[in-house]
């Protein structure tokens, strides 16, 4: 099955400065991979997600890349802000089983202003 | 983005006692999901909630301590079953919609059993 590993488990960045959350998956038929961000006492919102047909996807502050044949994929989040803190969730389908996601450990990011 | 709400949005139960907890989706969710959130952990699937029909359900989850009802395309109930201190968690529904990988997550229900 697939398995879903997340790098590192706590992140502290200054304002302004960048944060790189980075996730590891097992299986190769896995072809979408969202990111959640899930504030404190609210369920997980999805912030951006890519599909396997393209490395690299942008939203304002916010980017991932796909790395297909090194099966990671990674958030980057560019001039934080004390509101980016929170803990952020990575997701890879179980190809196999009709793609329901298996989440990784979570990362707790925190900005400091 | 589709719309779950879930209602209790919290609650303090006995042990020994069960909990329903609700989730509503908006039409775009043709899929259901049920999670638990531990304190401090990530996401577990619980089960797949299937329209007019039994969940299914992941491996070690049963039917008997987590019954699931979806009897229309919108809503779906979840029961936490005889409840123990172990059960204090976060319950989360979560939709997808048809044809898409995108999936939604309502606001989560804070259980706590004393």
């Amino acid at each position: 099955g697939e398995n879903v590993e997340q790098h590192p488990s706590t992140l502290s960045v200054q304002e302004g400065d960048s944060a790189v959350i980075k996730c590891t998956y097992s299986d190769s038929a896995s072809n979408y991979f969202p990111w959640y961000k899930q504030e404190l006492g609210k369920g997980p919102q999805l912030i951006i997600d890519i599909r396997s047909n393209v490395g690299e996807k942008k939203d304002q502050r916010i980017a991932v890349t796909l790395n297909k044949t090194a099966k990671h994929f990674s958030l980057h989040i560019t001039e934080t802000q004390p509101e980016d803190s929170a803990v952020y969730f990575c997701a890879a389908p179980k190809a196999e089983y009709g793609n329901k996601l298996v989440f990784g450990a979570g990362t707790i990011l925190r900005v400091k202003s | 983005s589709a719309v779950i709400s879930q209602k209790p949005s919290r609650d303090i139960c006995q042990r020994g006692t069960s909990l329903t907890i609700q989730c509503q989706v908006d039409s775009q969710v043709t899929m259901m999901f049920w999670y638990r959130q531990q304190p401090g952990q990530s996401l577990t699937l619980i089960a797949t909630a299937n329209q007019g029909s039994e969940a299914t359900y992941e491996s070690g989850f049963v039917i008997d301590k987590f019954p699931i009802s979806r009897p229309n395309l919108t809503f779906s109930t979840l029961t936490v079953s005889n409840m123990s201190p172990e059960d204090s968690s976060i319950y989360l529904c979560s939709g997808r919609g048809a044809g898409t990988d995108t999936q939604y997550f309502g606001p989560g229900t804070r259980l706590t059993v004393l």
